[in-house]
């Protein structure tokens, strides 16, 4: 069964810093990784996703993300966090064998210090 | 700008009532998810359809939960008899594509309080 691990609940960051929101995953065949934003009172909102190709992926609002697949990891990446950046980041993973299930990671909530 | 849309956005109900929570996914997409989130549980998948049809409901109470999709522009999700650990917020979200790469689109939320 597929699962992912978030293991920072919070990350904090000065404005203008690189950030890094870490996510590690398992699965049985070929993840599909996701990453989406929660900001306070609204629900999920899609960052980036990794399918198939490059290992860097780029998204929404300037994130990146790293698909590795010797440490099955899969960290969120911005070269200059924005106080604006605030939020809730979750991970997810999806596997490809056969399911449309989507098992969310608990969430790190990053806190962006002006 | 299309959007998945749910109502009520808030509902608070004793503790024995049903509860109706209500989604219209995104006109198109073919996939739809019921997640609740609390503090506790974090994001929870509850239930989800492919086409109409429910793929997975066994993240929720069989006895007192149940998700429906009358038609392709709503999908329902009830709870009765209510119980004040349902106090949650309750999310619907929606995706499209015949393989698995799809993003999922999130709606506001119902926030359900049970006293």
């Amino acid at each position: 069964a597929q699962s992912v691990a978030q293991p920072e609940d919070q990350v904090n960051v000065a404005e203008g810093n690189p950030l890094t929101v870490k996510c590690t995953y398992s699965v049985s065949g070929n993840p599909y990784l996701f990453w989406y934003v929660q900001y306070p009172n609204r629900g999920l909102q899609f960052l980036l996703k990794y399918i198939t190709g490059d290992n860097l992926v780029k998204g929404s609002y300037g994130f990146e993300a790293e698909f590795n697949k010797s440490q099955t990891s899969f960290h969120l990446k911005k070269p200059s966090a924005l106080v604006s950046d605030s939020a809730l980041y979750f991970c997810a993973v999806r596997e490809n064998t056969g399911g449309f299930k989507t098992i969310f990671g608990a969430g790190t909530r990053l806190f962006v210090k002006a | 700008d299309a959007r998945v849309t749910q109502t009520p956005r808030d509902k608070v109900t004793e503790m024995g009532q049903e509860v109706t929570m209500r989604c219209q996914p995104i006109l198109g997409h073919n996939t739809v998810f019921w997640y609740r989130q609390t503090m506790m549980q974090g994001l929870e998948l509850l239930a989800y359809f492919r086409n109409r049809a429910p793929l997975d409901d066994s993240g929720m109470p069989k006895d007192r939960f149940s998700a429906e999709m009358p038609d392709a522009t709503l999908a329902t999700l009830k709870i009765q008899p209510s119980e004040p650990r349902d106090s949650a917020v309750y999310f619907c979200a929606s995706g499209s594509g015949t393989g698995l790469g799809y993003e999922q689109y999130f709606g506001p939320g119902t926030r359900l309080t049970v006293t």
